[in-house]
């Protein structure tokens, strides 16, 4: 079946430091991928998308690019802020899932100032 | 607030009992999902109806557990004789149908507890 791999947290990074969150997947056929964000007290909001192999998704400074040699899915920023502090989530959707999401454990991201 | 809403927020309830949590989606969107996630983890899916269709159902979805959108506007889910193990954040979705894909939006979820 479907499934989603990204990296553990929590992640600790400096203000205007570089992040970067991995995530890799298993999927058969060409699903969709995407990086939803959950902060503090709050519900699921998609960050961004990417439905095609090389498409790039980007959304509030955040990028991702759907690689599908590589099966990865990995979320960067060049410059966080402590507004970013929040839980991202991994996740995909098609390949023969349906129209359901499939996610990854989340990656607990802390900015400090 | 026209988002995903999602009653009750917390719901705190002895083992044995039955419990019913309600969601109300975008009021265009015809498709409405139930997640569950656990502590450290990330929502895993259990049910999703279009309209008041009931399309696909997750093997995590015991016989205790029951859904249904009647009239293709809300959804109930219920969980009958709960147990410690039922736990969890309980997420609600909503999308609308169009073309190969379009975003689905989350309520704040109903936290369980069964004490």
């Amino acid at each position: 079946g479907n499934s989603v791999t990204q990296m553990e947290g929590p992640v600790t990074l400096s203000e205007e430091a570089f992040l970067t969150i991995n995530c890799t997947y298993t999927a058969t056929g060409y699903p969709s991928l995407f990086w939803y964000v959950q902060y503090p007290g709050e519900g699921l909001q998609l960050l961004l998308k990417a439905t095609k192999a090389d498409d790039k998704g980007s959304n509030k400074g955040f990028e991702a690019t759907y690689r599908k040699e590589t099966t990865s899915f990995h979320l960067e920023k060049g410059s966080v802020q402590v507004s970013d502090s929040a839980v991202y989530f991994c996740a995909l959707s098609g390949a023969g899932g349906g129209n359901k999401l499939t996610f990854g454990t989340g990656t607990q991201l802390k900015v400090e100032l | 607030d026209t988002g995903v809403s999602q009653n009750p927020r917390h719901k705190i309830t002895k083992r044995g009992q039955n419990v019913t949590f309600r969601c109300d989606p975008i009021s265009e969107h015809n498709r409405l999902y139930w997640y569950r996630q656990t502590l450290g983890q990330g929502p895993e899916f259990l049910t999703y109806f279009q309209n008041e269709a009931q399309l696909e159902k997750s093997r995590l979805l015991s016989d205790r557990f029951s859904a249904e959108r009647p009239k293709g506007s809300f959804s109930t889910l219920e969980i009958q004789r709960t147990e410690q193990g039922d736990s969890a954040m309980y997420l609600c979705a909503s999308s609308q149908r169009a073309g190969e894909y379009t975003e689905a939006f989350f309520g704040q979820g109903t936290r369980l507890t069964v004490v």
